[in-house]
């Protein structure tokens, strides 16, 4: 079964700090992979997918098949980044599997 | 455009007692999802519709629980009887393709079963 990681329940950096959200899966094949974002007092939203190797306001992730990783990165961290993050896989034509979460406190 | 409303936000119950809650999906999205949120679990995934049909309820938790979507537009999810344990965040998402596409999520509906 598939399954994600997000090894740390809280992450507080400061503002302008480098931030890095980590996640792990593990899953045998090819995945997909996402990071959704829950800002205060909003849904739940996609904020980048792997496949598409873009940069979502500022951050981005690379997928890493061989430590099984997908972290989130952003090199200068905003106050308006403070959210929930979660990262979520889906194995090809199956459900999203999501992670605990990790919130990001960005401290001015 | 609107996006996927959830019907109520919160909801308090006690157990024993039956609750329905109600997803409206982004209008043209066929492929619709609950997921549920215990607290400090991750969010999971509960059942997929197509349209009208249901393509995956491998994630519901038993026979309590009922998902429809009569008519491919609105669903509804009942909880009967309630227990403790289904209290947490039922979330509802849509999406144009399906899995590896980009879900939608509504703002949760808040189930607390005393």
């Amino acid at each position: 079964a598939q399954r994600v990681t997000q090894p740390e329940k809280l992450l507080s950096v400061f503002k302008g700090a480098p931030v890095e959200l980590k996640c792990n899966y593990s899953y045998s094949g090819s995945p997909e992979l996402f990071w959704y974002v829950q800002y205060s007092r909003q849904r739940l939203q996609l904020l980048l997918r792997h496949i598409s190797r873009e940069s979502i306001k500022g951050f981005t992730a690379d997928l890493n098949k061989g430590e099984t990783s997908f972290h989130l990165k952003k090199p200068f961290a905003q106050e308006e980044d403070s959210a929930m993050y979660y990262c979520a896989l889906s194995a090809g034509n199956t459900p999203l599997v999501f992670g605990k979460g990790t919130r990001l406190s960005v401290i001015a | 455009e609107a996006g996927v409303t959830q019907f109520p936000s919160h909801s308090v119950i006690e157990k024993g007692q039956t609750v329905t809650l109600r997803c409206d999906p982004i209008s043209g999205h066929d492929n619709l999802y609950w997921y549920r949120r215990v607290m400090g679990k991750e969010i999971k995934f509960l059942l997929h519709f197509v349209k009208e049909s249901k393509q995956d309820e491998s994630g519901m938790p038993n026979n309590r629980f009922l998902a429809e979507r009569t008519g491919g537009t609105y669903s509804t999810l009942k909880v009967q009887p309630a227990e403790l344990e289904d209290s947490g965040v039922y979330f509802c998402a849509s999406s144009q393709d399906g899995y590896s596409g980009t879900q939608y999520f509504g703002p949760g509906t808040r189930l607390l079963v005393l």
